[in-house]
């Protein structure tokens, strides 16, 4: 299967400041990537799809502002969480399709951490 | 719209106890069913998955049938480990949707000596 990394696999940082998480296709060339958000004790929640090339379609209630997504290649995807608030505290995580769209890839995760 | 149901937990077990974990599902086309688990402090792995309906996943004896009649995906396995305590997810995917996975809530497992 694919190998997808995260990274970094976690991150402190002070309110008001913007944090890059990246997630690279290691093996895959991957024309879409997905971005999901993991609250404490809750399910994934997909926040938006990135798609190489073009604008990223973001979930409804997710702000397209505050959670940039930038799909440059087929092999990375970023995801910024600009002006981080303790709320947006969270693990993030991408995942990539297979070859047969049948089954996903995840990267290991990020924990942020806003304080 | 497409969705997971999954029973909530936590669910705690005693070792080579019975598990059983239910998991149904809603989607409008033909989706392809999966079981991640997440160990603590980590990312998703796939445990099992089944592409369509009457097929058997299974992987470290854990097993899920595809039960289009019932529209269900159950998580079974005969004897837990203390090692298979973490979170189990139910998802589906259907293709259109290029790999879109919709996650059911999880479900916390611990298992004791």
């Amino acid at each position: 299967g694919a190998v997808v990394s995260q990274h970094p696999s976690w991150v402190i940082c002070k309110s008001g400041t913007s944090v890059k998480i990246e997630c690279r296709s290691l093996d895959f060339q991957a024309t879409t990537m997905f971005w999901y958000r993991q609250f404490p004790k809750q399910s994934l929640m997909l926040m938006a799809t990135s798609n190489e090339g073009s604008k990223a379609t973001y979930e409804q209630g997710v702000e397209k502002d505050k959670f940039l997504i930038n799909h440059a290649s087929l092999t990375l995807s970023t995801l910024t969480v600009t002006s981080a608030h303790p709320e947006d505290s969270s693990f993030y995580i991408c995942s990539v399709g297979s070859r047969a769209n049948t089954e996903a890839f995840f990267g290991q995760g990020t924990r942020l951490t806003v304080v | 719209g497409d969705s997971v149901t999954q029973m909530e937990g936590p669910v705690t077990l005693s070792e080579e106890a019975f598990l059983t974990i239910n998991c149904t599902y809603t989607a409008t086309g033909y989706p392809s069913l999966f079981w991640y688990v997440q160990y603590p402090g980590e990312g998703l792995q796939l445990l099992l998955k089944a592409t369509k309906a009457d097929d058997k996943g299974s992987n470290k004896g854990f097993e899920a049938t595809y039960r289009k009649e019932t529209t269900s995906f159950h998580l079974e396995k005969g004897s837990v480990q203390v090692s298979d305590s973490a979170v189990y997810f139910c998802a589906l995917s259907v293709s259109n949707t290029g790999n879109q996975f919709y996650f059911g809530t999880g479900t916390s497992l611990t298992v004791i000596p």
